[in-house]
């Protein structure tokens, strides 16, 4: 069975730095592309970035471009997301999300999500 | 960018009912097209991919269509464990949702 377990989220202040963490499990990861996407409370759902199965393609979506990072480590079945510059509209619940192929496809497995609340 | 752009906001609709939600994309993305179906405090969950095909262990209830820039999902009969929210996705050229269809029970 796929799992997927986001962990790392909390409240920060403005300007702080946060890294998420997926755990991944019941597949071979290292042949799968690995997403990450948020969503606001109540609001609609918002690519974040992506990584293929051998790191070798990374996108971003434009408002993150520069402030997060995203990384994996296939020896520990691990992806991450680095956030910096943290602003209040980055709160948002974040969850990561299993591509269907090595790279590119839709999503096709998803955590529960960790939320992100990032205020003063 | 590719923007998409779901109709309506809001869909009210009754056990049974056959409901129908659009999904417009601002270019052509051929057939790249996702639906996913997300319910309060869950993850969403794929339904069809590929503007047309059913994701595995997904009711036959659920189907798409479309290609180039308009796109349907349709629910032939609704049923109430269906009464959630239904995005599109684009994966032409990176990853855009729209905006989501909130279906309620009339």
């Amino acid at each position: 069975e796929v799992q997927l377990v986001e962990s790392g989220g909390g409240l920060v202040k403005p300007g702080e730095s946060l890294r998420l963490s997926c755990a991944a499990s019941g597949f071979i990861f290292n042949t799968f592309s690995m997403n990450w996407v948020r969503q606001v409370p109540g609001k609609g759902l918002e690519w974040v970035s992506s990584i293929s199965s051998s790191s070798a393609y990374i996108y971003y979506a434009d408002s993150m471009k520069g402030r997060f990072t995203v990384s994996r480590d296939n020896t520990k079945n691990l992806v991450y997301l680095q956030m910096n510059s943290l602003r209040g509209d980055d709160t948002a619940v974040y969850y990561c999300a299993r591509g269907r192929a090595a790279a590119g496809e839709y999503f096709q497995y998803w955590g529960r999500g960790t939320l992100v609340t990032v205020s003063s | 960018d590719i923007q998409m752009t779901q109709s309506p906001s809001i869909l009210s609709a009754s056990v049974g009912d056959r409901v129908t939600i659009t999904c417009r994309a601002s270019q052509s993305i051929s057939s790249w097209l996702a639906w996913y179906q997300q319910k309060p405090g869950q993850a969403p969950k794929v339904l069809i991919y590929k503007a047309s095909s059913l994701e595995s262990g997904v009711p036959s209830r659920f189907s798409g269509s479309g290609s180039g820039t308009e796109f349907t999902l349709t629910i032939s009969s609704l049923q109430p464990d269906d009464f959630a929210i239904y995005y599109c996705q684009q994966y032409k050229r990176y990853w855009t949702f729209g905006q989501g269809t909130k279906v309620k029970i009339k």
